[in-house]
Formats: structure tokens, sequence, C-alpha cells
């Protein structure tokens, strides 16, 4: 069974606090994206992880990826109440099963910064 | 600019009677997607269409149903709904020859109640 596992699920932080938060995937890829969620909203893509060894960065969130481990990390570095969202993982299962294109979504890690 | 359009964004009906949400796209792309999207859980992928081939997850229940009746709209149609399928609906878009930065497009849901 194709499993994506983000933890922790829930995250709640001081602003100017670091954390990263994990995603790891049971099956190979050749993509990875981190999405953001705001309440009630759609999903936002922020990055897209395309090899091993990939490292983007967009402003305090900086998304890696290793292949071989199957794991992906976002972290955040100092951390301020504009980041409060839910941030959703997703590998893109290209070749599985004739689909391609196919995310397999994690639950979301529902962050929280506080003052 | 270029966008995923959903229609309408909030949609209340009746247990059982029957509903259609709207997606449209000026991106051009070839593949479109629906995903379900219960609270607190991560999307969940109902069906997808490469150009007019339709592609159904296997869990997808037999009330939920899809057209496509050109590259830009693509509707999801909910033959009886339960109180189950309250949910958001997210349509997605993506490109079938994907750069580096693709992803999939998000439109901005359809919350659908159901009472």
């Amino acid at each position: 069974e194709l499993k994506v596992e983000q933890n922790p699920l829930f995250l709640s932080m001081q602003e100017g606090k670091n954390y990263t938060i994990y995603c790891n995937y049971s099956t190979t890829s050749d993509r990875l994206y981190w999405y953001r969620q705001d309440p009630g909203k759609s999903l936002e893509s922020l990055f897209v992880l395309l090899s091993n060894g990939a490292v983007k960065q967009e402003g305090r969130l900086m998304a890696s990826l290793d292949t071989k481990a199957r794991l992906s990390t976002l972290h955040i570095t100092a951390a301020v109440h504009d980041l409060s969202a839910t941030y959703f993982c997703a590998v893109d299962i290209m070749d599985y099963g004739g689909s391609q294109g196919n995310l397999i979504f994690g639950k979301g890690t529902k962050l929280s910064v506080k003052p | 600019d270029a966008m995923v359009i959903q229609n309408p964004r909030y949609q209340v009906t009746q247990f059982g009677k029957p509903v259609t949400l709207s997606c449209s796209q000026t991106l051009n792309h070839n593949v479109m997607y629906w995903y379900q999207q219960k609270s607190s859980q991560a999307p969940k992928l109902l069906f997808h269409y490469y150009d007019k081939d339709f592609n159904n997850e296997a869990d997808t229940p037999d009330n939920f149903q899809s057209r496509r009746p050109n590259t830009s709209f693509c509707f999801l149609d909910i033959r009886s709904p339960g109180l189950g399928d309250a949910a958001m609906y997210l349509c997605a878009t993506s490109p079938l020859l994907r750069h580096n930065t693709d992803t999939q497009y998000f439109g901005p849901g359809t919350r659908l109640t159901v009472l």
C-alpha cells in the first residue's frame, strides 16, 4: 500500500523559533510537492522537488528531498504568525499503475505560530 | 491571468438531490482532476482526465460521475448526495508533459453542504 506520512500532524510554535516537518513516503517517485492551505481555502503550491538532494528556499521556508531515504523535510526558520496554516506534502506516483501525475497526499501538518 | 475557476464556491443541496459542480481553466492543460477533501483531512483523488480519457479511482463511489465536454471545462456530478458527501471539492489541472516547475494547479474549491 502506498503511504505518505507526515509528522507532526499538529505543531504549535512560538514566533522566532525553528522547526522541521517531515514527510516519509513508501514508493519511488520523481517528484514531491509541498502545498500550503489556509482555513477554508484551496491549496497553494510552495515547492516542487525533482531530484535527490534538491533544496529549495522561499522566505522562511526551506524544503529538501532525499529520494534514497524517501524523505522530504520542510524547515521553518524564525517562524512568524503569517505562516500559520496546514502544510501538505504530496508524492507524484507518475508511473504507478499507468496513471501519470497521480498525487498521494500526506495527512497534513497544522501549524500554529503564536506570539 | 491564467487560472482554474470553480463554480459555485458554496453549494447547498438536499439529501438525495443531484448536484453538479463545475470547473474551468484557462491554462490549456491536458489533465484535469477532481479531489474531495473532508474537514481536517488530506485531499483524496476521485478521478482525472487525460484529455478525454477518463480515469476513475478504484474506491470512488458510483454516486460520483464526471464529464469533460472540452479542454476547458470539467464537471462533477453527484447523483444522490448523502450526508457523508459534504466536503470541499477541489479541481486541479496540470500539463501532460510537465516542466520542472509544473505542479498541479488548484482551483479555489466548492464547499458542498448536504442537508
